[in-house]
């Protein structure tokens, strides 16, 4: 079964500050991608996702993330946080459209 | 449209005690999955129902947990009886093609 590797539990930035999640899989076979966002207090929405095709997904919010099949990973960017990106981020692997494995999390706090 | 209703939100039980929850999935959706999430850890699949099969149960603890639905449309989780790890927030999320998920509020079990 695969597995999802989130490195960084908390990460702290300043406004403007760049982004970058790392986030390594587990599988030798096809995957789906997806990036989740859990903002304080709210419910697990998707952020972006990757299927096929260009492996550079941009996502809402300015959020972008690149696929590297060779390095089995699927890193969250984004150039300039803002405060209101304050959230908890994980990282989800779907292979052959079986069940959904998560990552732990990355708690992401943006200092105003 | 309307997203993945789930209730109670909330819930505070003690051990041994028994609990259920409830989760309506977007209308249409034939892909129903029950995550668990504990404090500090990604979402885990605990069982996936399409229509009113099961698919994939492997990680639900059978000999307390128990889920149905029996009409193919809203879902019941069950815990009979609690334990202290059992401690955390139950997701529902639904699906329509099975890869694009979209998650519900969750309840927030805690067990004294």
């Amino acid at each position: 079964a695969q597995s999802v590797s989130q490195h960084n539990h908390h990460v702290i930035l300043s406004e403007a500050a760049s982004l970058e999640l790392g986030c390594n899989y587990s599988y030798g076979g096809t995957v789906n991608l997806f990036w989740y966002v859990q903002y304080p207090g709210q419910h697990l929405q998707l952020l972006l996702k990757y299927f096929s095709g260009d492996p550079l997904v941009k996502g809402i919010k300015g959020f972008e993330a690149e696929f590297i099949k060779s390095k089995f990973s699927f890193n969250l960017r984004k150039p300039s946080v803002q405060w209101s990106d304050t959230a908890e981020y994980f990282c989800a692997v779907n292979a052959d459209n079986n069940d959904m494995r998560f990552g732990a999390g990355t708690r992401l706090t943006v200092k105003p | 449209e309307a997203g993945v209703a789930q209730s109670p939100r909330y819930k505070i039980i003690e051990k041994r005690q028994s609990v259920a929850f409830w989760c309506n999935p977007i209308s249409g959706h034939a892909t129903l999955y029950w995550y668990q999430q504990i404090l500090g850890q990604g979402p885990k699949l605990l069982i996936q129902f399409q229509n009113n099969g099961v698919v994939d149960d492997s990680q639900l603890p059978k000999d307390r947990f128990s889920a149905e639905r029996l009409k193919g449309v809203d879902s019941t989780l069950k815990i009979q009886p609690a334990k202290l790890e059992d401690s955390a927030v139950y997701l529902c999320a639904s699906s329509l093609l099975g890869s694009m998920q979209y998650f519900g509020p969750g309840t927030r079990l805690t067990v004294l």
